[in-house]
């Protein structure tokens, strides 16, 4: 079965810092890896995937992430961290072995960012 | 674009009452899918419907009825619920069209935040 994992719940940054969310993924065949931003009582936004090719990937709002398959890793990173970058943060694999492709989700890490 | 519209934002109904959560897209998307997700978890996916056929029922209860008119819209009519039910409801769709839909983005709309009194 498809699963990802996100081992913080919570990731403290002061502004201006770099940020890294851990995301790690066990797959079968070829990993469809996905990640979302959800602001506080909002909905989940689309960041970023990655589907295949350059294992660095660019999205929204400044940020990548790097996809290492030798160590199944998916980490979302962001050189220069903003206060309204603080959110919850959700990694998540694509598992079509059910016919129709749905998401498995990591539990989320809450980004906090201090000024 | 990449809109998922709800509505309504906010709703609270008692038990007994019969309410609706409506979801629209303009994307062109043939996947469409409701979620509930509580307070700081990850959403669960209650139902798909590919093609405007419902494909997958995650074991929801009956108390939860989805709906799919057209391509564009989607319902989840809701009947008796309990207070456990109070959630966030999201819907999303998804490009998806056949035969491979592997990589495709799936989008969510705000959510619909549903409270049971």
């Amino acid at each position: 079965a498809q699963s990802v994992a996100q081992p913080e719940d919570q990731v403290n940054v002061a502004e201006g810092n770099p940020l890294t969310v851990k995301c790690t993924y066990s797959v079968s065949g070829n990993p469809y890896l996905f990640w979302y931003v959800q602001y506080p009582n909002r909905g989940l936004q689309f960041l970023l995937k990655y589907i295949t090719g350059d294992n660095l990937v660019k999205g929204s709002y400044g940020f990548e992430a790097e996809f290492n398959k030798s160590q199944t890793s998916f980490h979302l990173k962001k050189p220069s961290a903003l206060v309204s970058d603080s959110a919850l943060y959700f990694c998540a694999v694509r598992d079509i072995s059910l016919g129709q492709g749905n998401l498995i989700f990591g539990k989320g890490t809450k980004l906090s960012v201090k000024p | 674009d990449t809109e998922v519209t709800q509505t309504p934002k906010h709703l609270v109904m008692g038990m007994t009452n019969k309410k609706s959560l409506k979801c629209e897209q303009h994307m062109g998307h043939r996947a469409m899918y409701w979620y509930k997700q509580k307070a700081k978890k990850p959403p669960e996916l209650m139902f798909v419907y590919s093609y405007e056929k419902l494909s997958i029922n995650e074991s929801v209860p009956s108390r939860f009825s989805p709906e799919c008119p057209n391509s564009s819209l989607l319902n989840l009519h809701l009947h008796a619920l309990q207070p456990e039910d109070s959630a966030l409801y999201l819907c999303a769709s998804s490009h998806d069209r056949l035969p491979d839909y592997s990589g495709n983005t799936i989008y969510f709309g705000e959510g619909s935040w549903l409270t049971v009194v």
